[in-house]
């Protein structure tokens, strides 16, 4: 069965990056797109940018751009969303789930990880 | 970006009731909009694509309907699993949005 693994909880202080992963298992890893959201307290989800698992093409939100970026390592059919400058904002349920770069729902998430911004 | 909008926010209700939600987009999605349910802990679960289509495995008792701006999601007769958030999505359009979701919660 498809399933997304994410690390649980990070705590990282203001300024700097955090690096999550996501461990895919049950599918062709490089036939999808590995899309990332996040949920701040209170505020719905918000999408932050996908990576296109078969040829590693990127597209991020302008929320996000230059703080974010995601690769993957084939070999080992896992993504990376890795967000710098980091501040008390950033504090959020981070998601990655699979889909696709073109008009397509997100048809399996990953359980999240808590990433909390903290002096 | 496209604003989704929805309605209402908290639901209170006894399991075998009837449910209906809405979602509305703050510009026409075709149909390209997705609805989740998602409970504490775990990953969110794909119920419902391209406005009405169930996803495989999916109860019948979930359904979806509308198109353009204007959605709805049905449970027919809510079980005791179903209490959880719903919220929706569009995909018509980058960046993807979503709506603040709806809580269902037992009366």
């Amino acid at each position: 069965q498809v399933q997304l693994v994410q690390p649980g909880a990070e705590v990282k202080k203001p300024g700097a990056s955090v690096k999550v992963s996501c461990k895919t298992s049950g599918y062709t890893f490089t036939t999808y797109a590995i899309q990332w959201v996040r949920q701040a307290p209170g505020q719905r989800l918000e999408w932050m940018g996908w990576i296109n698992a078969g040829n590693g093409n990127t597209r991020y939100s302008q929320n996000f751009q230059g703080r974010v970026i995601i690769t993957r390592d084939t070999s080992a059919s896992t993504a990376y969303m890795e967000l710098s400058g980091l501040r008390s904002e950033d504090t959020a349920v981070y998601y990655c789930a699979r889909g696709s770069i073109s008009n397509w729902p997100f048809d399996f998430w990953g359980q999240g990880t808590l990433v909390i911004v903290s002096s | 970006e496209i604003v989704m909008t929805q309605s209402p926010a908290t639901l209170s209700v006894s399991p075998g009731e009837r449910v209906t939600l809405s979602c509305r987009a703050s510009q026409s999605v075709s149909s390209n909009l997705a609805w989740y349910q998602h409970k504490p802990g775990q990953a969110p679960r794909l119920l419902i694509h391209g406005a009405s289509a169930r996803d495989p495995g999916i109860p019948a008792r979930f359904s979806g309907s509308g198109s353009g701006a204007d959605f709805t999601f049905t449970i027919s007769s809510l079980q005791s699993e179903d209490f959880a958030v719903y919220f929706c999505q569009q995909y018509n359009n980058w960046p993807v949005t979503f709506g603040q979701g709806t809580r269902l919660e037992i009366k």
